[in-house]
């Protein structure tokens, strides 16, 4: 079965500052799609950012970007000029073939504190 | 677009009880997925259903039934409740194009407990 390991359970930064959040997986697919989610205190999830395994090129959201290593099989989330807003949980997830079908398999979270 | 709505957003439920957590999309995604989340954890998939009429087990199961007669709506039941099925339950959708999956947009949630 596929993994997806944040291995930061909590991490900080001060407001304007930059953050990088870890994640690594593990998959012997060559065509799959990484995501990473937000999760604010409402609980709602929500799609910060998205990466196809194919392209090489780091995706990018505005003040959010990725550092893909295809090879490393990691995938981190980089927050520039962080504000009050960013604090959430942060998941990051897999998408694609695991046990004959294709899931999306989540990582356990990353809680990110802004401190003003 | 309302995007994937769920109700009820709270429940507590007796242990033996029976209920039906709704789940509807107004996008028109061949995609649905049901998603329970405990406590400190991320999402574990339970069931998910790639089109109207068609369901499949996802990794946490037990418990649980869906159904999908229509494109848009995925109810999920639980029966017989247990205190291990107290957690947060999400719904989610998404599209399949010509270049792959496309991605999953979340319902709100619902929060279950059960005594």
């Amino acid at each position: 079965a596929q993994t997806v390991t944040q291995s930061q359970p909590e991490m900080s930064v001060q407001e304007a500052e930059t953050v990088t959040l870890s994640c690594t997986y593990d998959t012997s697919e060559s065509d799959y799609y990484l995501f990473w989610y937000k999760q604010p205190p409402s609980r709602q999830m929500i799609l910060v950012i998205r990466q196809e395994a194919y392209k090489q090129q780091n995706a990018t959201e505005n003040r959010f970007s990725v550092n893909f290593q295809k090879a490393a099989k990691s995938f981190s989330l980089k927050i520039s000029d962080s504000q009050l807003g960013d604090a959430a949980m942060y998941f990051c997830a897999y998408w694609g073939l695991d046990g004959g079908s294709e899931k999306l398999v989540f990582g356990k979270g990353t809680k990110l504190t802004v401190n003003p | 677009n309302a995007g994937v709505t769920q109700t009820p957003k709270f429940r507590i439920l007796k242990i033996g009880q029976s209920m039906t957590l709704q789940c509807t999309q107004d996008m028109n995604h061949n995609y649905m997925y049901w998603y329970r989340q405990d406590p400190g954890m991320g999402l574990k998939l339970i069931y998910y259903s790639v089109g109207a009429g068609i369901t499949d087990k996802g990794e946490v199961p037990n418990g649980y039934n869906v159904s999908r007669s229509t494109t848009e709506d995925f109810p999920l039941r639980l029966e017989l409740a247990a205190p291990s099925q107290t957690s947060v339950y999400f719904c989610a959708s998404s599209a399949l194009s010509g270049q792959g999956v496309e991605t999953q947009y979340f319902g709100p949630g619902t929060r279950l407990l059960v005594l």
